[in-house]
């Protein structure tokens, strides 16, 4: 049974700083990963997708890293804002035949201050 | 561009009480599904549709309904509304399994919030 993992619950760091949140999961055989943003009361924004066969993506100050064989994907914020602040997910697709089946991890939780 | 649309918001609703979600996506999604997200539980599938007329349970089908008459329109029903049904709401959509435009990237709604008194 696939699950997802996301280590810390919570971040809080200083405005400036570069930083890593981490995402697991058991089983390697995935379709691809995705990362989301929540703000408070809000739904969730896609931020980076990465297919199975990729090793990263990029979006601006944003980089999502997959490393299937270990079961852990990254998303790295460079020059953290403010604005960054709410919590981050990470999903893996599984494939065949429940194609549209993610599995969530429960989040991290980042406060950054000014 | 509308996207992935859910009404209503919020809705307070009684005990024994049935009511619909409605979920509606303009971006030709084949794909589409309900999730509820709980303090502490994450998100979990309830129910979803890989086109129309055909649906599947997720993880935690019971006391919901859903029907997929049309690709745009994906309705999550509450027959007999328990307090254990409160939650926040998320309705999402993709592509699906087939074509070049399959990345299978989800996109969500705004969420409905549901109290159950």
């Amino acid at each position: 049974k696939q699950e997802v993992t996301q280590i810390p619950a919570a971040l809080s760091v200083p405005e400036g700083e570069n930083l890593v949140l981490n995402c697991s999961f058991t089983d390697s055989a995935i379709y691809n990963l995705q990362w989301f943003r929540q703000d408070p009361g809000k739904g969730l924004t896609s931020l980076l997708l990465i297919q199975s066969s990729q090793r990263e993506q990029t979006s601006g100050r944003l980089n999502a890293s997959l490393d299937k064989s270990s079961g852990r994907s990254t998303l790295y914020i460079a020059a953290s804002q403010p604005g960054d602040s709410a919590t981050y997910l990470c999903a893996v697709r599984r494939p065949g035949g429940s194609q549209g089946n993610l599995i969530f991890g429960k989040g991290t939780k980042l406060s950054v201050k000014p | 561009n509308a996207g992935v649309t859910q009404t209503p918001k919020f809705q307070v609703l009684k005990t024994g009480q049935s009511m619909t979600l409605q979920c509606a996506q303009d971006m030709n999604h084949e794909y589409m599904s309900w999730y509820r997200q709980d303090p502490g539980m994450g998100l979990r599938l309830i129910h979803y549709s890989v086109g129309a007329g055909i649906t599947d349970q997720g993880e935690v089908p019971n006391g919901y309904n859903v029907s997929r008459s049309t690709t745009e329109d994906f309705p999550l029903r509450l027959l007999s509304a328990a307090p254990s049904q409160t939650s926040v709401y998320f309705c999402a959509s993709s592509y699906g399994a087939s074509g070049a435009a399959n990345t299978g990237e989800l996109f969500f709604g705004e969420g409905s919030r549901l109290t159950v008194l």
